[in-house]
């Protein structure tokens, strides 16, 4: 089946620091990545579409030199959040678009990173 | 634009109860329909679709028709286990919208009781 991995699952930083988080499709390619965030027993909020090779295109509010996305390959995208703030805390949590099994294409989900940021 | 409204929880049921999560969609297009499943900690597991109007998706014991008339996808089944306890998603995806994009529902907490 598809399997989509992110690292990492958890991250604790400081305030002011960096943080990196990896997406990959394990089994297929993916010419398209999203990246959501989501705060606590709240839904899914789409934060970014990211195409491999192509500047990521940002959901509105989505502070783009804040949430800096990478899609340097077909089974990688990183989001890095920059200068993270503790209101940065939260569940990140990526899909990956393809077609694993040669038929429609479907989003397949990562296990999410949760940030929390002190 | 597109929106997905699923009623609020959390469901509060006894193993074995019969289980049924509303779920309303708008679209302006013909879009596809599922409902995705979040365990604690964990990211959304796909639990079933549906494609066109008056398809069923199943899986699991958990069933969903796509009734265009009245524009729902509600998620049913019969008798529900405690490791059912989790967050559903219904969501949509608009075959208009290029890429695809999902539109989620604000999820509906499910807790099962033994």
């Amino acid at each position: 089946g598809a399997v989509v991995s992110q690292h990492p699952s958890r991250v604790i930083c400081k305030s002011g620091t960096s943080v990196k988080i990896e997406c990959r499709s394990l089994d297929f390619q993916a010419t398209t990545m999203f990246w959501y965030r989501q705060f606590p027993k709240q839904s899914l909020m789409l934060m970014a579409t990211s195409n491999e090779g192509s500047k990521a295109t940002y959901e509105q509010g989505v502070e783009k030199d804040k949430f800096l996305i990478n899609h340097a390959s077909l089974t990688l995208s990183t989001l890095t959040v920059t200068s993270a703030h503790p209101e940065d805390s939260s569940f990140y949590i990526c899909s990956a678009r393809g077609r694993p099994s040669g038929g429609a294409a479907e989003q397949y989900f990562g296990p999410g990173t949760r940030l929390t940021v002190t | 634009g597109d929106s997905v409204t699923q009623m609020e929880g959390p469901v509060t049921l006894s193993e074995e109860a019969c289980l049924t999560i509303n779920c309303t969609y708008t679209a302006t297009g013909y879009p596809s329909l599922f409902w995705y499943v979040q365990y604690p900690g964990e990211g959304l597991q796909l639990l079933l679709k549906a494609t066109k109007a008056d398809d069923k998706g199943s899986n699991k014991g958990f069933e969903a028709t796509y009734r265009k008339e009245t524009t729902s996808f509600h998620l049913e089944k019969g008798s529900v286990q405690v490791s059912d306890s989790a967050v559903y998603f219904c969501a949509l995806s608009d075959r208009n919208n290029a890429g695809n994009m999902l539109t989620f529902g604000g999820g509906t907490r499910l807790m099962v009781k033994p």
